[in-house]
């Protein structure tokens, strides 16, 4: 039981350029959720998902894209990216219908754009 | 919209102090409060988790409280060792976007030797 895992670990990328951070879980939890942290900012929520086939947005979601394809994989996509995006972005998975339960997260993905 | 705060921002003490971080939140309407570890570079580890319906939660040498009517939840540290040294954050349940947390920008902790 790995839990939730991202890929890559760390990625460097030039503006206007493009990239897909992968997250899975092997936790068939329905919810998934794509955040970003930033110094002094904590973690916000950048899309989320309450289901396969299903996607949402959160509190800072422009810039970027996600697909919930299968139900234990979330991807998050950057089509061109800024500056603005570089942050360490984390994916997180949780399981129930009627609550908010327990999130599990992902060691997190550094992204820096030059 | 709800907001979380989380004080103070950084806080070292000796080892073996029991020791209290502290989380504020500005809507009482919650399904659920939630405290994580978070160490250099890492992601973040669960450490409680209390649902609106419950005072507190404890797991070890870690206490959690929660009082909604305030809009407070407090961490109860006892007997701190070197490694807890790490990030504490909260984060308050809601359904603000479908279901999801709201994090406090969190409380670095240094527990010297």
């Amino acid at each position: 039981n790995a839990g939730v895992t991202q890929t890559p670990k760390f990625r460097v990328l030039k503006t206007g350029q493009s990239m897909t951070l992968l997250c899975a879980q092997d936790m068939n939890h329905e919810y998934m959720y794509w955040y970003r942290q930033d110094p002094g900012m904590g973690l916000r929520l950048i899309h989320y998902s309450v289901g396969e086939g299903t996607t949402a947005k959160g509190e800072v979601p422009d810039g970027y894209n996600v697909s919930r394809l299968k139900k234990q994989n979330f991807l998050l996509g950057l089509e061109s990216a800024a500056p603005s995006q570089t942050s360490v972005y984390f994916c997180a998975s949780s399981y129930d219908e009627a609550a908010p339960y327990e999130q599990y997260f992902g060691p997190g993905t550094r992204l820096t754009v030059t | 919209k709800q907001e979380v705060t989380q004080i103070p921002a950084a806080l070292s003490v000796p080892e073996g102090e029991n020791l209290v971080l502290n989380c504020s939140f500005t809507d009482s309407a919650i399904y659920n409060l939630q405290w994580f570890r978070q160490d250099p570079g890492k992601g973040l580890t669960s450490l409680l988790l209390i649902q609106s319906s419950q005072r507190e939660q404890t797991s070890g040498r870690l206490n959690a409280s929660l009082d909604k009517s305030s809009g407070r939840s407090t961490l109860y540290i006892a007997a701190s060792q070197p490694g807890d040294s790490a990030t504490y954050l909260c984060a308050v349940g809601g359904r603000i976007y479908g279901q999801n947390f709201v994090f406090g920008p969190g409380t670095r902790l240094s527990v010297l030797p």
